[in-house]
């Protein structure tokens, strides 16, 4: 089936870092979403990409979807402590056999102040 | 305007039980999908519900089954339990589907099989 590739899987960085995080697929997705999970709760929408090329910010987040239509990444600026948490991919395939989200492993990331 | 909401929020059963999870999307939506999250696997998509009729099935055995209600709430059921179906099962709403903005999702049922 559909496989979601995240990297990397964690990432250690010092208060104030810029931190990249991306996903790739080897089939063509339609839409990309960036969501974050703090532990004990669900993953919260962030960001969402709906056509190929499109750059979208959100405060000090920013994603691209890529020209390929078969990859996306993160990337965060300035990283605070609040940041904390598992940030997760997610493709969207209507052409897939799925019909649904198909999410990736995940990049948990942890902050020092 | 309130978010998704799942009860119970923790469960613990015993193995050969069953169990039955519940969803309330957010208000208008009316597409529900159910997701089980697990350390090893991920979040893995177990079905989607629109209008109440099942519109996807992710590859999970019989034993997993769902259905939604008139009102867009949504209930899953697991029968004759397994250990390895310890997990955070997680419900997520969006008013057509997942092209449509996303999804939102709820906080989850953490359910331990014992």
């Amino acid at each position: 089936g559909q496989q979601l590739n995240q990297s990397p899987q964690s990432m250690f960085i010092q208060e104030g870092e810029d931190v990249s995080m991306n996903c790739t697929s080897s089939s063509i997705f339609n839409t990309w979403l960036w969501y974050k999970q703090d532990p004990g709760e669900g993953p919260v929408l962030l960001i969402a990409l709906y056509k190929a090329g499109e750059l979208t910010s959100n405060g000090r987040l920013t994603a691209q979807f890529g020209t390929t239509r078969k990859d996306s990444f993160l990337n965060i600026s300035a990283s605070i402590p609040s940041d904390v948490g598992i940030y997760f991919c997610a493709g969207y395939s209507d052409g897939g056999s799925q019909g649904n989200l198909i999410f990736g492993k995940g990049t948990k990331l942890s902050v020092k102040p | 305007k309130a978010g998704v909401t799942q009860t119970p929020r923790y469960l613990i059963k015993t193995r050969g039980q069953q169990v039955t999870l519940s969803c309330s999307p957010i208000s208008g939506h009316r597409s529900v999908s159910w997701y089980q999250q697990t350390p090893g696997q991920g979040l893995q998509f177990l079905f989607e519900y629109f209008s109440e009729t099942q519109r996807n099935k992710g590859n999970f055995p019989g034993r997993f089954s769902g259905r939604q209600f008139s009102n867009s709430r949504s209930e899953m059921n697991v029968s004759t339990l397994e250990l390895g179906d310890s997990a955070l099962y997680l419900c997520a709403s969006s008013l057509r589907g997942a092209d449509n903005y996303g999804y939102t999702f709820g906080s989850g049922t953490r359910l331990t099989v014992v």
